[in-house]
């Protein structure tokens, strides 16, 4: 089955800009979402398609997807940034859903 | 706007079927707009898809799951619902309801419930 790695975690200065990662064989050829999840809540979805932003999340937040990485970035970084990220794509060879192992993001 | 909310025991005897309904308000889940999912996340761990139904009946379901889930719809009531049966201390998890929109591909989650915690012991 189709699997995405994320690093367990990255930590980023406030004011930085944040990279997390996630890997996939050919993921370029899919659209990759992110979802944002702080602590004892539901996950947020922050991107879909790769780099589209639902309304209501702000600008700092995009993404990119080529290769074998899709990545979610967050510029100007803020303590209220401070959570668990996880990227999600679709198995099409069995149909199904499939999400990265999450990145804890920590601001310093 | 639209909310979904998780129902269900918060404990169930391993061995037994594990049974959730996600109530949808705001909006009518006969719409044919949204597949409708259940996602489920053990305490410090990630995230697994366990299914969807689309109102039309159809489902897709986890491989790794699928010979012991059924989810189902209840138009009437604005309801879909989640049975796992035989389970173990390792179904031991937050349950979401999610909606995704029906899209032509690569669906995602675009609003969750607040989940509901669900315990597998005796």
């Amino acid at each position: 089955s189709y699997v995405l790695t994320q690093p367990p975690s990255v930590s980023v200065a406030p004011g930085k800009t944040a990279r997390i990662t996630c890997g996939g064989n050919n993921i370029g050829s899919k659209g990759v979402h992110w979802y944002q999840q702080k602590p004892g809540q539901a996950p947020v979805l922050v991107i879909y398609y790769d780099s589209d932003r639902p309304s209501g999340i702000p600008e700092r937040f995009s993404g990119s997807n080529s290769g074998n990485t899709a990545t979610l970035t967050i510029s100007r970084v803020e303590a209220g940034d401070e959570a668990d990220y996880y990227c999600q794509a679709w198995d099409s060879s069995s149909d199904h859903v499939v999400f990265g192992g999450g990145t804890k993001l920590t601001v310093l | 706007q639209v909310q979904l909310q998780e129902s269900g025991p918060g404990l169930v005897k391993p061995s037994q079927t594990l049974s959730l309904t996600c109530t949808v308000s705001g909006g009518s889940i006969s719409s044919g707009s949204y597949y409708w999912s259940w996602i489920r996340q053990p305490a410090g761990k990630g995230l697994e898809w366990i299914g969807r139904i689309y109102t039309s009946g159809s489902t897709n379901y986890n491989p790794s799951l699928k010979s012991r889930v059924t989810i189902s719809v209840d138009t009437s009531k604005n309801q879909f619902s989640l049975k796992l049966s035989s389970v173990t201390a390792a179904d031991t998890a937050v349950y979401y309801c999610a909606r995704e929109p029906a899209v032509d591909r690569d669906w995602y989650f675009d609003l969750w419930g607040r989940g509901t915690l669900v315990t597998v012991s005796s």
